[in-house]
């Protein structure tokens, strides 16, 4: 099983709303990343976890909370976002040894704040 | 900091044509990694290939190829026999081996493939 899985696949919530996005792994991999993608944009990396422990912290701003329940499960709290935090938020996975390893993304869970 | 550069945005191709993808990169670590990623419209991005920069030979998978140019910072991704599912966003990235596992990617290069 090569599969990342996110939930939900689409999401509009207003600028008061609290929610959550998930993220979900069984390749047995150790390091859990969550990425914004804006339109024709790369993505933008956001956060890192490793060994469930928050390795990366881009500077993100406080109204995302990222979660990592166990090593499979990735959460992404939502709260008092605004309009520019729409854009597709991606989960990605990987091993987490000694030099660099493939990462394999979800299929993203597509936002929109309105 | 690791920067890297794609100069195309848009590239076109004839099925069972070969088309190369440009990716420039600048870091001053003399241990890190390449990677070509491809993002198929409405689908999952996924890895097409990696190279490790201590390494002098081209990675290849099947129809994919790198030419990589450490001296020059230069890393393009060349798709030989073209196929429709080819079609998609092809980004470079590069990470430091840190144990960070950071991927810096490029802005894009979009492949258009006509039959």
């Amino acid at each position: 099983d090569t599969e990342v899985t996110q939930t939900p696949k689409h999401l509009v919530m207003g600028m008061t709303n609290k929610k959550s996005l998930k993220c979900e792994q069984h390749m047995g991999h150790r390091a859990m990343y969550w990425y914004k993608q804006k339109a024709k944009k790369p993505p933008e990396l956001m956060f890192v976890y490793s060994y469930e422990k928050l390795s990366i912290n881009e500077s993100v701003p406080s109204r995302f909370s990222p979660e990592c329940p166990n090593s499979s499960l990735l959460n992404l709290h939502l709260h008092a976002l605004q309009p520019e935090d729409s854009a597709l938020y991606l989960c990605a996975s990987s091993q987490n040894r000694e030099g660099s390893y493939e990462q394999y993304f979800g299929p993203g869970t597509r936002l929109t704040v309105t | 900091a690791q920067t890297v550069t794609q100069s195309q945005p848009e590239m076109s191709v004839q099925e069972a044509e070969t088309v190369t993808l440009s990716c420039t990169y600048d870091t001053s670590e003399s241990d890190y990694y390449l990677f070509w990623y491809k993002q198929p419209p409405s689908r999952q991005m996924i890895l097409v290939i990696r190279q490790e920069a201590y390494k002098q030979q081209n990675a290849t998978e099947n129809r994919f190829s790198v030419n990589f140019q450490k001296a020059a910072k230069s890393f393009s991704l060349k798709i030989s026999d073209s196929q429709l599912g080819d079609a998609a966003m092809y980004f470079c990235a590069s990470e430091l081996n840190t144990g960070f596992q950071k991927l810096v990617f490029g802005t894009g290069t979009r492949l258009l493939v006509s039959p």
